[in-house]
């Protein structure tokens, strides 16, 4: 089975400056998360997509974050424009996504870390 | 907001000790998993334990949950120097939560050869 699928590895751009970040779920996954890990902390939830449609987006700087998984499938994540507090590593993740079931682990895909100058 | 805090931050041991990591939470939960993330890589999925289970093993992994306490621990018997990693330990509550999981701030284990 191939894992979560995510590029670029890595990304280094300067502040005010856009970004993109694509993921590929592990296939048939229906739920997909898009986290922000800064260096030292746990992973932050920032989307959660179930096929399409947005579960949670509660965490997300919505003026300057973006996000869409508009089939259903893989997924982009944006910033614009980027600040100096965004340098961190953006991990996608997909899960099973059984409606009404918690208890599903989450796979990962190794992230890309963004430096922003 | 991070949920699970884990203790301790840090933890240096040698090759075939065990090695004991604690998660603390601060709302109900329906489950806790513990995830492993080697350096520079995404998180590993390692053990699953649910609200109505009290411990849980897993090869070298045992995993005890305590409701009461709201707070579980890891063991890892006879640790090898590829269990080097930091540890995360991730709670879900459906209802409160929906599907998300809320990570701690990580326990960084290294051991030693």
């Amino acid at each position: 089975e191939a894992g979560v699928a995510q590029s670029p590895r890595y990304k280094i751009i300067e502040k005010r400056q856009s970004v993109a970040f694509w993921c590929n779920p592990i296939s048939g996954h229906a739920t997909l998360y898009w986290y922000q890990q800064i260096l030292g902390q746990g992973p932050k939830l920032l989307i959660q997509f179930q096929n399409n449609g947005v579960v949670d987006d509660s965490q997300l700087p919505k003026d300057r974050f973006s996000a869409e998984r508009l089939k259903g499938v893989d997924s982009t994540l944006k910033i614009q424009p980027a600040k100096l507090e965004d340098s961190a590593v953006y991990l996608c993740a997909s899960s099973l996504g059984l409606r009404g079931e918690s208890n599903q682990p989450q796979h990962f895909g190794d992230g890309t870390r963004l430096s922003i100058l | 907001s991070q949920q699970g805090e884990e203790d301790p931050q840090a933890l240096s041991i040698q090759e075939g000790e065990n090695a004991t990591m604690n998660c603390s939470y601060k709302t109900s939960i329906n489950n806790l998993q513990w995830y492993r993330q080697n350096s520079g890589r995404g998180l590993v999925h390692l053990i699953l334990i649910r609200s109505n289970e009290r411990e849980k093993h897993s090869g070298r992994l045992r995993v005890t949950l305590d409701t009461s306490k709201k707070s579980s621990s890891l063991l890892i018997t006879a640790s090898r120097a590829a269990d080097t990693a930091s540890y995360f330990c991730a709670t879900g509550n459906f209802y409160n939560q929906g599907g998300k999981l809320i990570f701690g701030q990580g326990t960084e284990l290294s051991v030693k050869p």
